[in-house]
């Protein structure tokens, strides 16, 4: 059972490209999230989906943007990267819709962007 | 809104040491539930605990050890006798009733020392 994964593992960028962190997961979660985590600022959330079509904006969701056509895969992209998005990102699901139920994170996306 | 807070940033403690990390949460909503995740140097999150609003009893694990006070909005969590491989960051994470995400502190980086 795979879980949550990401790819890439590891993106360096240049200002003003684009790309998308891909995130999947194969146990029919209902909910995911993707969150940035940077030094000193713990786990930020940017984008999060409760169900397929369905998505909403977190702390810190402005350079990026997200889409769920199916419940398996939430991809979160950087339309015009900027050197203040370098940072580790997290995909996380949990099942259900309400929040009581545990977060399953993927291994993270470290993103440089120069 | 829902707030997290870990006011120790870091923390240092030799091998077989006792150490509490504190956590102290705002919310509105009666109904919350509070989880903690250890991140240990290789980046993974681990989920260690979750308590809901209405289960104050306090939880052991082996070493670990969580005390949930609603009267002080606090949930900290205690390791006995600490080992070099507890060294992680560890977040606090709290998120409220219905479709919403959860919201973690900053977290507090354990350096056990042999």
């Amino acid at each position: 059972n795979a879980g949550v994964t990401q790819t890439p593992k590891f993106q360096v960028l240049k200002t003003g490209q684009s790309m998308t962190l891909q995130c999947a997961q194969d146990m029919n979660h209902e909910y995911m999230s993707w969150y940035r985590q940077d030094p000193g600022m713990g786990l930020r959330l940017i984008h999060y989906s409760v169900g397929a079509g369905i998505t909403d904006q977190g702390e810190v969701p402005n350079g990026y943007n997200v889409s769920r056509s199916t419940t398996e895969d939430f991809p979160l992209r950087l339309l015009s990267a900027a050197p203040s998005q370098t940072s580790v990102y997290f995909c996380a699901s949990r099942r259900g819709q309400g929040p009581g139920g545990e977060l399953f994170f993927g291994e993270g996306s470290r993103l440089t962007v120069l | 809104a829902q707030k997290v807070t870990q006011a120790q940033t870091e923390i240092s403690v030799v091998e077989k040491e006792d150490v509490t990390l504190d956590c102290v949460y705002e919310t509105r909503d009666t109904t919350y539930y509070l989880f903690w995740y250890k991140q240990p140097p290789s980046g993974e999150l681990v989920f260690l605990i979750r308590r809901n609003s209405f289960d104050e009893q306090n939880e052991i694990s082996g070493r670990y050890s969580w005390n949930f006070q609603k009267s002080t909005s606090s949930f900290n969590f205690t390791i006995t006798a600490s080992q070099v491989v507890d060294s992680a960051v560890y977040f606090c994470a709290l998120s409220e009733s219905g479709n919403t995400p959860l919201v973690f502190g900053k977290g507090t980086r354990l350096s056990v020392i042999a």
